[in-house]
């Protein structure tokens, strides 16, 4: 069984256009995160919440949106997509927000708009 | 910004040891030093971590300096299947801050 699962894996769509990426894990874990991996592989998380509260909130355009209707899940919305938002994006979990848990990252979604 | 500093790059045979080396001169007292690979097209795995002694897992083992300005993160007898990326990764209270990481090539 996949712990942390992501979808979809591949999205392509049109500048402008709004999506949204989901995440669910099934470990059980309070916290999660949304992380961004560049065309230069740089990996920079974005957001982290906790017990569905938002902890971390990077320097992120408010064109993206995260959303956690449960502890279980955490879902990425993005409006108004633009040329710079083409990554990948990685969902992780872990047991809580302590500096020794282990996080555990999804497959990745990767984003491509054109 | 990244904390620490990796080799962009390094070579091993396979069934040989490796050592990938991590300066963190900048370490806090609380920060753990955490490892994570990426394997090609997938997302970071964890690999192990620690905060002043030397650890030990099926995977790796962790040797950290006494100051804790560094670390060396080993692998005692690589195959093709740890071709990735490491990460050496300080955490404190946020989320994970990755750097460039080191390029782990592993020759056959």
């Amino acid at each position: 069984d996949t712990a942390v699962s992501q979808t979809p894996k591949y999205l392509v769509t049109q500048m402008g256009n709004d999506k949204s990426i989901k995440c669910e894990q099934n470990l059980g874990h309070d916290t999660m995160y949304w992380y961004k991996q560049d065309s230069k592989k740089f990996l920079k998380i974005m957001f982290s919440y906790n017990n569905k509260e938002l902890i971390i909130n990077e320097t992120v355009p408010n064109r993206f949106s995260p959303k956690s209707p449960d502890k279980a899940h955490l879902n990425l919305h993005i409006n108004s997509l633009e040329l710079g938002d083409s990554a990948v994006y990685f969902c992780a979990s872990s047991q809580d927000i302590e500096a020794l848990k282990t996080q555990y990252f999804g497959p990745g979604t990767r984003l491509l708009v054109l | 910004d990244a904390k620490t500093t990796q080799p962009n790059s390094m070579e091993s045979n396979e069934e040989e040891p490796v050592h990938l080396p991590c300066n963190h001169s900048t370490i806090s007292g609380t920060d753990y030093i955490h490892w994570y690979r990426q394997l090609p097209s997938q997302g970071p795995e964890y690999v192990i971590h620690g905060l002043t002694s030397n650890v030990n897992n099926r995977m790796a083992s962790l040797a950290i300096a006494e100051d804790r300005k560094s670390s060396t993160l080993i692998l005692h007898r690589a195959t093709l299947r740890d071709a990735a990326v490491y990460y050496c990764i300080l955490r404190g209270a946020d989320g994970l801050t990755f750097g460039k990481g080191t390029h782990l090539i592993i020759q056959p």
